[in-house]
């Protein structure tokens, strides 16, 4: 069956620009996560979802990051004015349900690469 | 919040050794506790997952964990390594009432013939 899809997989952005990240869960899934990879760290928390409503954003670094699920299945990650710290790979999972117990399943991932 | 601290970040091991990684977390709660193996090029896989019960938990392809509370440790064990045990490797926490997961900095095992 279908897994989680990212697009872009690798996003070459100069410093400055605007990019967009997608997320496809997998159907059906309720709770979505985007976590930040760091080279050399394992993931970070960023947001959260339940469908549509964003019930946890603490982990977003600055007021540039911003993510949406309108209609509670595709999200996107959106980073304005880019700045070179913030080239990482993003990571998006989503879970059937949310609790602790549930597996929660990973995209491959978008390398973002901020020059 | 929960931490947790990955001991090794890099494990070079030969075809067919034992392999040991080592996880140690912090919480004040309840805790469930997880190893995710990411292989070159593609997503974070779940490899196993302890939640309540056996203190010992296994997964399809060989690898073993241990919880243990008292030393607040989830080390990861194979017997023998293939050459496709070769990744990176990361242990993760969240608390029993949370949804968030909290990764270590990661293990790469390199498997050599």
């Amino acid at each position: 069956g279908a897994g989680v899809s990212q697009s872009p997989r690798y996003k070459v952005a100069k410093r400055g620009q605007d990019v967009a990240l997608r997320c496809d869960p997998i159907s059906g899934h309720v709770s979505l996560f985007w976590y930040q990879q760091a080279l050399g760290q394992g993931p970070e928390f960023l947001t959260y979802f339940q469908n549509e409503a964003q019930l946890d954003k603490s982990g977003l670094p600055s007021d540039r990051f911003f993510a949406e699920r309108p209609e509670g299945s595709v999200s996107t990650l959106k980073i304005q004015r880019t700045q070179q710290e913030d080239s990482a790979v993003y990571l998006c999972a989503s879970s059937l349900v949310t609790s602790g117990g549930y597996e929660q399943y990973f995209g491959p991932g978008t390398r973002l690469t901020v020059t | 919040a929960q931490s947790v601290t990955q001991l090794d970040s890099q494990v070079p091991v030969f075809e067919e050794a034992p392999v040991e990684l080592r996880c140690n977390y912090s919480s004040s709660v309840s805790v469930y506790l997880f190893w995710y193996v990411q292989y070159p090029n593609q997503g974070l896989q779940l490899l196993l997952k302890y939640l309540s019960g056996s203190t010992l938990v296994e997964s399809i392809n060989g690898f073993e964990a241990e919880f243990n509370k008292s030393q607040t440790s989830f080390h990861l064990r194979k017997p023998s390594v293939h050459i496709s045990d070769t990744a990176e490797y990361f242990c993760a926490v969240t608390g029993a009432n949370d949804y968030k997961l909290s990764f270590g900095a990661g293990t790469t095992v390199t498997v050599r013939a």
